[in-house]
């Protein structure tokens, strides 16, 4: 059973950066695994953020940006706003058996 | 505007059954695949189904499979989720959740719809 691994929690300061990450049981994650970033607020749905690795959605503010990193996927915030306190998660694909899997998601606090 | 509006969900005894729908506009709904994830209440998102334009690629993660069936009606730019068998596990809320051009990407999601499985 695939596993996807993020970052339980992490704390970042107003107008700081920080850096989650999303690592897959099967190994390194690559671009053929296509990594997505979803940012949900309590209450509500999940928000696309990243596509494809990198890619930003025409909503997606610019201080959010994806990247592979050491064999996982990776999504940094820079210059942190109160508004980006949420839960992200990571989304991979695995086309060999044609399935998605997220990941457990990142509770990212903003003090 | 995109928008995708779930329905359906419901208290639905263990073994029961429940369809849910998408109805979707705001796109070309025949041309984009299509996506059910859902969140247990306080947990996770999971992914459950994905469906092609044409019905011809369905996939389902292993816990539904043999009980959940994924279907789509393009005339009417609909999305269902046939559900079988119910068990506790899964409640949760659906979403439904629109692919982007490239497939194994995601792009719109709905508010989600309830189901609670539960005697």
């Amino acid at each position: 059973q695939t596993v996807v691994t993020q970052e339980p929690s992490l704390t970042v300061s107003p107008g700081g950066t920080v850096t989650l990450t999303c690592a897959s049981s099967t190994g390194a994650v690559t671009s053929g695994n296509s990594p997505n970033w979803f940012q949900q607020r309590p209450g509500q749905a999940p928000r696309a953020l990243i596509y494809s690795t990198s890619n930003k959605h025409s909503w997606t503010p610019a201080r959010f940006s994806g990247s592979l990193l050491g064999g996982k996927a990776a999504l940094t915030l820079s210059d942190v706003q109160p508004e980006d306190e949420a839960e992200y998660y990571c989304l991979l694909y695995y086309g060999d058996a044609q399935y998605w899997m997220f990941g457990g998601g990142t509770k990212l606090t903003v003090l | 505007e995109v928008q995708l509006v779930e329905s359906g969900g419901r208290l639905v005894k263990p073994g029961g059954s429940l369809r849910l729908s998408c109805a979707a506009s705001g796109f070309t709904f025949s041309t984009y695949s299509m996506n059910w994830v859902r969140q247990a209440p306080g947990k996770g998102l999971e992914w459950v189904s994905s469906i092609s334009t044409s019905s011809t690629y369905i996939y389902y993660t292993d816990s539904v499979k043999g009980r959940f069936t994924i279907s789509r009606d393009n005339a009417k730019s609909s999305l269902f989720l046939q559900m079988n068998s119910l068990r506790a596990e899964d409640t949760a809320v659906y979403y439904c959740a629109k692919s982007a051009i490239t497939v194994t990407d995601f792009d719109y999601w709905g508010q989600g719809t309830l189901v609670t499985v539960s005697s």
